[in-house]
């Protein structure tokens, strides 16, 4: 079975600056996904970014970037300039590239974003 | 809006009773996938359904079913409430069985007392 640890259940950054929340995962599988989901307090999740295992280069979606290490079952999330809509509870999943596709949640970070 | 639609929003029910959840996957997509989120146990995966027929099962009680009727919409049900039922229930689509493509609803906050 796999998991998936967030080490850190609150941080804090300043408006302007940038974030990094960590998350680590084992599996014994070669071939998967990672992603970061956002959920506001509207409750809804919302996609921030996907990682492929297969793929070296990390992904990158406008401020928010990962550093995936796969060798190190790592996959970080920074978010550059920071923004008061960023606060929310973020979490780390991991998805089998077949088998059914459900995802494993890490327990969430909560993140303030402060003005 | 995502497309995925969860009624109801909120529901607030009694413990021994039964209640059901409905989905309405975004147009065009197979599968439906429910979620359970509550303090104690984090996010949790429940069932999936691909088109009409149960893919796979992750932690979900006994007490609780689920079905993909023909066209597409699911229902979770829940029975014998107890307490730690209460939670929010993540409903999610897919267009094919396997893939990253979720799409996730706002769920339904379910309280028990």
């Amino acid at each position: 079975a796999q998991t998936v640890t967030q080490s850190q259940p609150e941080m804090s950054v300043q408006e302007a600056e940038t974030v990094t929340l960590s998350c680590t995962y084992d599996t014994s599988e070669n071939n998967y996904y990672l992603f970061w989901y956002k959920q506001p307090p509207s409750r809804q999740m919302i996609l921030v970014i996907r990682q492929e295992a297969y793929k070296q280069q990390n992904a990158t979606e406008n401020r928010f970037s990962v550093n995936f290490q796969k060798a190190a079952k790592s996959f970080s999330l920074k978010i550059s300039d920071s923004q008061l809509g960023d606060t929310a509870m973020y979490f780390c999943a991991f998805m089998k590239y077949y088998a059914g596709n459900m995802l494993t949640f890490g327990g969430g970070t909560r993140l303030m974003v402060k003005p | 809006d995502s497309g995925v639609t969860q009624t109801p929003k909120h529901l607030i029910t009694a413990t021994g009773q039964r209640v059901t959840l409905r989905c309405s996957p975004r147009s065009g997509d197979l599968s439906v996938y429910w979620y359970q989120q509550s303090l104690d146990q984090g996010l949790q995966f429940l069932i999936q359904y691909y088109n009409g027929e149960e893919r796979a099962k992750g932690n979900i009680l006994e007490r609780f079913s689920a079905q993909q009727f023909p066209d597409l919409h699911s229902e979770l049900n829940l029975s014998s409430l107890e307490l730690g039922d209460s939670a929010l229930y993540f409903c999610a689509s897919s267009v094919r069985d396997g893939g990253k493509d979720y799409t996730f609803g706002s769920g339904t906050r379910l309280t028990v007392v």
